[in-house]
């Protein structure tokens, strides 16, 4: 089992709709939690930091993390066209140590 | 701010030549650099974690003496692919991160395609 587990999919939705995006783990010693954008041949971007338990939001996207679950989401609200790319997630137990990654999901915004 | 570049952006080689790779932190101080690669339609596969001064740390199964990772200042870091050989074809990507300031997570160049013929 991974320690990260991520659907790759591709999630497939229309311009407008609430898309969500998560990632299960199984190692309860994580406590910060990134959500990262990465486009076709680009590096990744940072999209969302948190750290430990709750909400954070900026913008169109929310993060939610849920540690008795091992459950984090990204939300984004009336997603456009332009948010098509591939979200990664990646988590670690301590800020100095290394990311875990999930394998990333393809999303697709359709006109 | 966190801005990372990569130099050069896109790279063809011939078969048993080294290429260089640079990564900087253009506006913070990276304490510690880390190589990635990553195959089409895959995730991210972490080469090796670097801090300044100090020798790179590789994961397993990379081999040290064919990807030389040099750390020798808090801005810039580089990957010297030795006799590259067509399998080495790839996309390398850096991170950087700081201390403080907002900086204390991975921030990422915009990847290097490797093609070697």
């Amino acid at each position: 089992q991974k320690e990260v587990e991520q659907d790759p999919g591709p999630l497939s939705v229309p311009e407008g709709a609430i898309v969500s995006l998560n990632c299960t783990y199984s190692n309860s010693a994580f406590q910060y939690f990134m959500w990262y954008r990465q486009y076709s041949r680009k590096g990744p971007e940072l999209l969302m930091y948190t750290y430990s338990s709750g909400n954070k939001e900026d913008g169109r996207f929310t993060a939610q993390v849920d540690k008795s679950s091992k459950y984090i989401s990204l939300f984004i609200r009336d997603s456009q066209p332009s948010d098509s790319a591939t979200y990664l997630c990646a988590m670690s137990a301590n800020s100095n140590y290394q990311l875990i990654w999930g394998a990333g999901t393809k999303l697709i915004i359709k006109p | 701010g966190a801005v990372v570049s990569q130099h050069p952006s896109w790279v063809i080689c011939k078969s048993g030549t080294s290429v260089k790779i640079e990564c900087r932190s253009l506006d913070f101080q990276a304490t510690t650099m880390f190589w990635y690669r990553q195959f089409p339609k895959q995730s991210l596969m972490l080469m090796a974690t670097s801090n300044e001064g100090s020798k790179a740390t590789y994961e397993q199964g990379v081999e040290k003496d064919k990807f030389l990772i040099n750390h020798a200042s808090l801005t810039l870091s580089t990957l010297t692919v030795t006799s590259a050989h067509p399998e080495d074809s790839s996309f390398y990507i850096c991170s950087a991160r700081g201390q403080g300031g907002g900086t204390d997570t991975q921030y990422f160049g915009p990847g290097t395609r490797l093609t070697v013929l």
